[in-house]
């Protein structure tokens, strides 16, 4: 079966310092895999991206950026950060093009 | 632009039935899901429907008419574990899903 991890689970960093997130998934092959930030009682915003090694797409500009170096490795990360990028950081794993999503345990960010 | 719409908060009773109601605008449309998320926790797969009308799995319906761009999630039987944020998602393109807000169930005994 498949399985999808995130670390760590709570983060807690200050303004300015650099940020790394990492996404691994087990059990499947060239999955798609996708970057979303939730903010406190809010929808999911998507981040990024991926359906494959290197390919990245980014839906909103803003500080962070997502890498992909191996098939089911997936990386989050921002030079430095904002107050504005807190929030729970879900990363999420798919096949195909319009199939349900399967979500990590996410991370807390909080920026101070 | 694209634009989900569901109920801030809902409060339904135990063993009762609740319907929760997600109105979209999107610019386009491949599909609509629904998903489950428990406070601190990472939403969780209901169901999904891109066919008009009723997909039934237990417990939990959806349905959904895409000329009214109107989806519901219909929850009989309420149990006290079904207090969660209810999602409603569409696909206008591909691989992006556009969410709303989520709409927080509250059950009471």
């Amino acid at each position: 079966s498949q399985t999808i991890h995130q670390w760590p689970a709570t983060l807690v960093q200050p303004v300015g310092s650099p940020l790394s997130l990492e996404c691994t998934v087990e059990g499947t092959s060239n999955p798609n895999l996708y970057w979303y930030r939730q903010a406190a009682g809010r929808g999911l915003q998507l981040l990024f991206y991926s359906v494959g090694i290197g390919q990245i797409s980014s839906e909103v500009p803003q500080n962070l950026s997502a890498s992909r170096p191996q098939d089911r490795q997936f990386i989050l990360s921002s030079k430095k950060l904002l107050l504005s990028d807190s929030g729970f950081y879900l990363c999420a794993w798919t096949t195909g093009t319009y199939n349900e999503q399967f979500f990590g345990p996410g991370t807390r960010l909080t920026v101070l | 632009g694209q634009n989900i719409d569901q109920p801030t908060e809902m409060t339904a009773t135990e063993g009762a039935i609740v319907q929760i109601n997600c109105t979209y605008q999107t610019s386009g449309f491949n599909g609509l899901f629904w998903y489950q998320q428990h406070a601190g926790e990472a939403p969780t797969f209901l169901s999904y429907n891109v066919l008009d009308g009723l997909e039934e799995k237990g417990r939990f319906s959806s349905f959904l008419s895409r000329s009214k761009g109107y989806s519901y999630l219909l929850l009989k039987e309420l149990q006290m574990k079904d207090s969660a944020s209810y999602l409603c998602a569409v696909f206008p393109r591909a691989y992006q899903l556009i969410w709303g807000a989520g709409t927080k169930l509250i059950i009471k005994p």
